[in-house]
Order: C-alpha cells, then structure tokens, then sequence
C-alpha cells in the first residue's frame, strides 16, 4: 500500500526560475491538500481540492503560486519567478472523503525547495 | 497573534520520564484537535485525534481537550528514545483545512 508520494524531494532554483512540484496522493483518495512548512515552523494551509474541483486557495501567498488537479489524482502546484522566501518544505497531504467533518489526513514526505 | 500557539522547545527528558507537550489556541470554532509527529525530513503523521472536548488514551499516549480554556495536551508515558521527534498540534473546525502549531522538538536521552 502507497502512501503519498512526492517529486522532487529536493530542488535548488535561482531566484526568478519557474518550478513545479509534484504530488502523487492515495489511490481514490477524493480530498488533496498542500502546506507549506517554513524552517522551525508548523506547515500552513495553501489550497484544498475535492477530486479536481479547487475548493479553497486562500492560503496562496501571492498570485505566482498555481496548483492544479486535472484529473482528480495528481496535483502539481507550480511557483513562478521563485524568491528566496519561497523557500521552505512544501507538504502534499490526501484523504480519503470530503465533506465538514473530520477527515484524517496523511501526509507525504515533502519537496524542500531551496531559492539561491 | 497565531491563532495557535505551541512551545517550540526543544525539551530534554530522560529515558522513561513522562512528557506534557500542550497548545493554545485562540478560535473558538475549532472542533477537531489532532497531534502529529514529524521525524526530521519526513511528513507529520498522525497520532492522536479528538473531537471537542476530553481525554482520549492509546498505549503510552494521551490526548486532553479543554475548550473552556482554549488548551490542548498530549502526554507520553515511559519515554523512549525512538519518541524523539517533533510533535505537532493541529485542529480544525467544520472545513478540511488544518491549522498547526510551531512543533515542539522533543529528545529523549538514553
């Protein structure tokens, strides 16, 4: 049994590059969520996707910060014109059902970006 | 002010002394109280999970709500050495989104 699958688990950008940072969550797992997790800090919400509907982007620091679900299984969430204070651990995190209850959420084990 | 508030730490314990790790929080629409571990370049992964307010146990662990005080506990019993991690509240309320704390960097030495 997989568990949450990221890619890459590192990456080093120059500051401006455009990367794009993958996440592969449970099979069938409906809900996917992205945190991003600053050195010495808990992670903190980005966005939230219920199949490939994006339901909640109010977490995004800035309008270069893009995620998608397509298809409803992979997410790939994209950061244009890296700066340095983008760098951090970025947490993709999948469960099983949607809805206002609770939802346990297992977590991958994260891409750590690094902006030069 | 965050609306979660967690000791950072790093806390220092002997082999098989009993840890209190504890989080305040300031939104009282919070329902859901979670602790995760996170070992050092890994994903946070579950611990404990309660839903308002009380005590759960599982094994050497236990999970404590006070929603009057706005404060949550999580305590380890017998301390080993592999519990050196560190440890992470989060809650949430009605919507998916989990709200963390700092982390508290816990060592336990041999």
């Amino acid at each position: 049994g997989a568990g949450v699958s990221q890619s890459p688990r590192y990456k080093v950008a120059k500051r401006g590059q455009d990367v794009a940072l993958r996440c592969d969550p449970i099979s069938g797992h409906v809900s996917l969520f992205w945190y991003q997790q600053a050195l010495g800090q808990g992670p903190e919400f980005l966005t939230y996707f219920q199949n490939e509907a994006q339901l909640d982007k109010s977490g995004l620091p800035s309008d270069r910060f893009f995620a998608e679900r397509p298809e409803g299984s992979v997410s790939t969430l994209k950061i244009q014109r890296t700066q340095q204070e983008d760098s951090a651990v970025y947490l993709c995190a999948s469960s099983y059902l949607a809805g206002t209850g609770y939802n346990e959420q297992f977590f991958g084990p994260g891409t750590r970006l690094t902006v030069l | 002010q965050k609306e979660v508030e967690q000791d950072p730490g790093p806390l220092s314990v002997p082999e098989g002394a009993i840890v209190s790790l504890n989080c305040t929080y300031s939104n009282s629409a919070f329902q859901y109280f979670m602790w995760y571990r996170q070992y050092s370049r890994k994903g946070p992964e579950l611990l404990m999970y309660t839903y308002s307010s009380g005590n759960k146990e599982d094994g050497r662990f236990t999970a404590q709500v006070d929603k009057s005080s706005k404060y949550i506990s999580l305590f380890i019993r017998d301390s080993q050495p592999s519990d050196s991690a560190t440890y992470l509240c989060a809650m949430s309320g009605r919507g998916n989104k989990l709200v963390f704390g700092a982390g508290t960097i816990l060592r336990v030495k041999s």
